[in-house]
């Protein structure tokens, strides 16, 4: 099955700088990596995803990366601002068997310093 | 539109004591269906997944069952809680057909045993 390893487990950045976290995950058959994130007591939801077919993804202050063939995706955040503080979680969707299986990394902490 | 309804949002119950937990979603048909639990301050463990009525995929041995009577309605069960039940679970669904696509989230429930 697919395996999603995601660093670092935590973050600290001061507000204004950049943040970037990094995962890589084992099955070549996943098409959909999507980010997550969750705050304090919340439900995780969707902050910015990316396909198989696309190298790179942009929103705003938010990016994503892929690199299919080191099997790694990336989470940049720019100009970061406190309300940035949350857990985010990285995901990879493989089709199997006829169905999405997503399997998540274990999310990184990252608290943004005023 | 689609919505996920989870409930209840905080339980405490005692060890021993059985458990029913919630989940159901409108708005589309044939989900794929998800339970998570989330132990404090880590990621999301995959307990159980569905891709229709009846159909259970255990990810991880447990004192935890799962049903889904219906389409869009999915239980999980204990019949004796564990203090190491503790945890925010998470219920979640996405399309059941086609390329990967985004997960969305129930509010959680906060389960206690004591």
């Amino acid at each position: 099955g697919e395996n999603v390893e995601q660093h670092p487990s935590t973050l600290s950045v001061q507000e204004g700088d950049s943040a970037v976290i990094k995962c890589t995950y084992s099955d070549s058959a996943s098409n959909y990596f999507p980010w997550y994130k969750q705050e304090l007591g919340k439900r995780p939801q969707l902050i910015i995803d990316i396909r198989s077919n696309v190298g790179e993804k942009k929103d705003q202050r938010i990016a994503v990366t892929l690199n299919k063939t080191a099997k790694h995706f990336s989470l940049h955040i720019t100009e970061t601002q406190p309300e940035d503080s949350a857990v985010y979680f990285c995901a990879a969707t493989e089709l199997s068997g006829g169905y999405q299986k997503v399997t998540f990394g274990t999310g990184t902490k990252l608290q943004v310093i005023p | 539109s689609q919505t996920i309804h989870q409930w209840p949002a905080t339980l405490v119950q005692p060890v021993g004591s059985p458990l029913s937990l919630e989940c159901t979603v409108e708005g589309t048909s044939n989900p794929n269906l998800y339970w998570y639990r989330q132990a404090a301050g880590r990621g999301l463990q995959l307990l159980f997944y569905s891709v229709g009525i009846g159909q259970i995929s255990s990810e991880v041995p447990q004192n935890l069952s799962a049903s889904r009577p219906q389409d869009r309605q999915f239980i999980l069960s204990s019949k004796k809680l564990l203090l190491s039940d503790s945890g925010f679970y998470l219920c979640a669904w996405n399309r059941g057909q086609g390329i990967g696509g985004e997960a969305f989230f129930g509010q959680g429930t906060r389960l206690t045993v004591v």
